[in-house]
């Protein structure tokens, strides 16, 4: 079955940098485009970026346009973001999540991973 | 970028009961590009529908999706304990991707 397991979430001071990784199995992840989604704690959620299936293609949210980049490494099966210049608003429960097309961005996401914590304070 | 209202905020009911959740968007969704998610406490989001009314995998049927154009509605027929949650739509036919901010299902 589809997994998706984040990691590398912690606690980092305003201006610092994050990478969160994004293990994928189940699924031939090579095939798919995958997201980023965020959640700030007790809010709504927020899509953050996109990357098509060859790495050839990504498209961030203008909130974190410029400070974030999403990457991927087809060989390892993993999916990438690279945060830096955080703020206290990016703040919240950092989700991977599947795209169900290999090249479309505007999609829904059929899998979600469980997500990476990500607090940004001082 | 289009801006999706959903309607209760919050709606406290009891197992048996009818649900209807609105979501209404500020301009048209293309092609009905729209999906419906149901996230627990503590848990990730699931899809349940998308281009308004496809059945995700897993689906239960009491649940049911419509709407086309600007106004959308997820209907549950008879709430179940497990579906005591929050319920989100999101639209797909246009960037950015965009959510609504959420309906509440609490047990009366």
């Amino acid at each position: 079955q589809v997994q998706l397991v984040e990691s590398g979430g912690g606690v980092v001071q305003p201006g610092g940098s994050l990478r969160l990784s994004c293990s994928a199995s189940g699924f031939t992840f090579s095939y798919y485009g995958m997201h980023w989604v965020r959640q700030a704690p007790g809010k709504g959620l927020e899509w953050v970026a996109f990357i098509q299936y060859d790495g050839n293609n990504e498209s961030h949210a203008d909130p974190v346009k410029g400070r974030f980049t999403v990457s991927r490494d087809n060989s390892k099966n993993t999916l990438y973001l690279q945060m830096n210049g955080l703020r206290s608003e990016d703040t919240g429960f950092y989700y991977c999540a599947k795209g169900p097309t290999s090249q479309v961005p505007l999609t829904f996401f059929d899998f979600w991973g469980q997500g990476a914590l990500v607090t940004v304070s001082s | 970028e289009i801006v999706l209202t959903q309607s209760p905020g919050t709606l406290s009911l009891s197992p048996g009961e009818r649900v209807t959740l609105s979501c209404r968007a500020s301009q048209t969704v293309s092609r009905n590009s729209l999906a419906w998610y149901q996230q627990k406490s503590g848990q990730a989001p699931r899809l349940l529908f998308y281009g308004a009314f496809g059945r995700a995998t897993g689906t239960p049927d009491r649940f049911s999706g419509s709407g086309s154009g600007t106004d959308f509605t997820l209907t549950i027929s008879r709430l179940e304990p497990e579906d005591f949650a929050v319920y989100y739509c999101q639209q797909y036919g246009t960037s950015p991707l965009t959510f609504g901010g959420g309906t509440k299902v609490e047990i009366k």
